[in-house]
């Protein structure tokens, strides 16, 4: 069954350092998300992107956060100057563009901020 | 904005009852609610959505129930096992597919 992957499992940084998490999403699929999650607490969305754009984005993904598919396979968040504060759980996700209900979620990568 | 409330941060119960866990949303009723499994360490896995004007909605041991009345959604596992001890959770499918997540409940099935 195809699955969303995502590069690296963990990382650690430190503070003020750019750092890069890599998703390759279902091959199929049109529309991607990030999301984190702050240990102990919610999942929290972070940005939706279709079509090369990015179609919504919360109070999270400041000037700081961007993505890009810089290829036909891969999605990136890049934290600029990451804040220890940046420490979370981020999950890649994606769908297909017929079936815009349901989400499918990699298995995150762990950032820790220093 | 929209809040998704998950009441119960933890339920244990015996295997082979049936889990309830519930879901209570503030503002607008969502047009989709979905539920989705999360192990530790692991992403959110979706397991059902349910659409604002479905009642019910089944899946092998899993029932989902919708009352915009109430403003909630209730999820049910029968017949349950150890191995559906996880946290689960509840979430708003809103505009974009911005998905909104509940705290989680974390269930403990057991033996």
């Amino acid at each position: 069954e195809p699955e969303v992957t995502q590069t690296p499992s963990h990382q650690v940084t430190q503070m003020g350092q750019e750092v890069i998490l890599r998703c390759v999403p279902i091959s199929n699929h049109l529309y991607f998300y990030w999301y984190r999650q702050i240990l102990g607490q919610k999942v929290e969305f972070l940005v939706s992107f279709y079509n090369n754009e990015i179609s919504e984005k919360s109070e999270i993904f400041d000037d700081q956060f961007s993505v890009e598919r810089p290829d036909g396979s891969n999605f990136t968040l890049k934290i600029r100057s990451t804040k220890l504060e940046d420490s979370a759980m981020y999950f890649c996700a994606s769908s297909p563009d017929t079936s815009q209900e349901t989400q499918y979620f990699g298995p995150g990568t762990r950032l820790l901020v220093l | 904005s929209q809040k998704i409330e998950q009441n119960s941060e933890a339920l244990n119960i015996q295997e082979g009852k049936t889990a309830t866990l519930t879901c209570n949303y503030t503002n607008y009723s969502p047009a989709y609610l979905q539920w989705y499994r999360q192990d530790p360490g692991r992403g959110p896995v979706f397991l059902l959505l349910i659409r604002e004007n479905e009642k019910e909605k089944r899946k092998e041991r899993l029932k989902v129930t919708f009352d915009t009345t109430l403003k909630q959604s209730l999820f049910h596992i029968t017949a349950s096992q150890p191995a559906d001890s996880a946290t689960y959770l509840c979430a708003d499918l809103g505009g974009y597919q911005k998905v909104t997540f509940g705290t989680g409940t974390k269930l403990q099935v057991i033996p």
